[in-house]
């Protein structure tokens, strides 16, 4: 089945450690995009990649840095520089053509610093 | 960063009932999705749309492409429990430098 995985789906991390959430595609899509959701926040980007070897910043990427070595994969690590990481995040794709796109999303990964 | 504009946060609607949602910007955009979004789960596409006017539908939903190229809604007919959710609108101009933009999202709630 094609699709965008996510995981894990729960992690939990102690203050002062960086973690790395997993997102994988094998939708063949170019497009790659993060982003976090806190209640009320709506949708919020973090890191995009529109190809293979690079990316840009989102709204909020402080604290984040991201990687874009295979085009099915794009992980996102959350630094220690990251004041409040505690949110669950969203990894989705696109394709790149110019028609009839459609953008889909992984499960999602709920982070939690204990 | 940009953000389309969705309102109100919240609606609340009798079952059996119809709603109606909209999703607002100031920029214009070739493609048009709508997601449905369960608690705890990742957002579920429901309809694209790709044209201007474009008027499309899924089962009790129908959702409409403005002439404009800046606004779209989202129409559910005869609601039903399972309608509960956030429901978001997401623009997207595609080309070279090609970014998804999200809607704040509106909490749907049915009473049975």
């Amino acid at each position: 089945d094609g699709g965008i995985t996510q995981s894990p789906k729960y992690l939990f991390r102690k203050e002062g450690q960086n973690v790395t959430l997993s997102c994988e595609q094998n939708l063949n899509h170019d497009a790659m995009y993060w982003y976090r959701q806190d209640p009320g926040q709506g949708l919020r980007l973090i890191y995009y990649s529109q190809i293979v070897n690079d990316f840009q910043k989102g709204d909020i990427a402080e604290g984040y840095s991201v990687s874009r070595e295979k085009k099915e994969s794009f992980p996102l690590t959350v630094t220690s520089a990251q004041k409040n990481p505690t949110a669950f995040y969203l990894c989705a794709s696109t394709s790149r053509g110019y028609m009839n796109t459609e953008a889909f999303f992984g499960q999602g990964t709920r982070l939690t610093v204990v | 960063g940009q953000q389309l504009n969705q309102s109100p946060q919240s609606m609340f609607i009798q079952e059996g009932e119809d709603v109606s949602m909209n999703c607002t910007s100031s920029s214009i955009f070739n493609t048009w999705l709508w997601y449905k979004q369960d608690p705890g789960e990742g957002p579920v596409l429901l309809i694209a749309l790709y044209k201007a006017g474009e008027l499309t539908s899924n089962g009790r939903l129908t959702a409409q492409f403005g002439i404009t190229r800046k606004d779209s809604f989202l129409n559910i007919s005869a609601s039903i429990p399972s309608d509960v959710g956030i429901y978001f609108c997401a623009g997207l101009y595609t080309g070279a430098n090609s970014k998804l933009t999200f809607g704040k999202g509106i909490t749907l709630s049915v009473r049975p």
